[in-house]
């Protein structure tokens, strides 16, 4: 079966500092896989992730994938409080499947 | 751009009742999907539409649930007759479509909370 695994499941920090949420992943036929933030109602999305080792970035977050590892990191750097959200990861599986695999999600807190 | 949107945002129901969650995805977007989230576990995959043909319905629970898509606009969900285990929050989601075996993102609506008592 499908898997996806994020960890930590929480996380507080204080403001200005920087984190790294991770994903590893257990997929048959993996294609690509996907970041979102959800902080009150829909999850937005982040950054779709297909290649290993290119890294994704917009503002103070990052992400890059390792295939051979299969897994994910996102970084947020000089963290603000309009940060504190829950990160889900998603992975995209399957031979012409368009379903996505989630995680449980990390919740960050960024305390003032 | 309007993204997804889903009505209700919450909906508390008895058992043995029935509802139906409505979802009107991005304008153009041909592919529709819905997704669960019950508590304390991730978000799974219920099925997924392109236009208004069924292209995968593999995570859908049981026959209680009955998804359609008339037309290939808004998509409802109805759950008939509902149970406990049924409730949680209820995601859409669309997508633009491109070629067939690739991929392309998936843009969610705030979702319903469904609670059955």
């Amino acid at each position: 079966e499908d898997k996806v695994v994020q960890s930590p499941l929480s996380l507080v920090v204080h403001e200005g500092d920087t984190v790294t949420l991770n994903c590893s992943y257990e997929v048959t036929n993996f294609r690509s896989l996907l970041w979102y933030k959800q902080e009150k109602k829909a999850p937005t999305f982040l950054f779709m992730l297909t290649s290993s080792g290119i890294e994704k970035k917009s503002g103070r977050l990052s992400s890059i994938l390792d295939k051979k590892e299969l897994f994910s990191i996102l970084n947020i750097t000089a963290t603000q409080t309009g940060d504190s959200a829950i990160y889900l990861c998603a992975a995209y599986s399957g031979a012409g499947s368009y379903q996505l695999t989630f995680g449980k999600g990390t919740k960050l807190s960024v305390i003032p | 751009e309007a993204g997804v949107t889903q009505f209700p945002s919450h909906s508390v129901i008895e058992k043995g009742q029935t509802v139906t969650l409505r979802c009107d995805p991005i304008s153009g977007h041909d592919n529709l999907y819905w997704y669960r989230r019950v508590m304390g576990k991730e978000i799974k995959f219920l099925l997924h539409f392109v236009k208004e043909s069924k292209q995968d319905e593999s995570g859908m629970p049981n026959n209680r649930f009955l998804a359609e898509r008339t037309g290939g606009t808004y998509s409802t969900l109805k759950v008939q007759p509902a149970e406990l285990e049924d409730s949680g929050v209820y995601f859409c989601a669309s997508s633009q479509g491109t070629a067939w075996g690739s991929t392309d993102t998936q843009y969610f609506g705030p979702g319903t909370r469904l609670t059955v008592l």
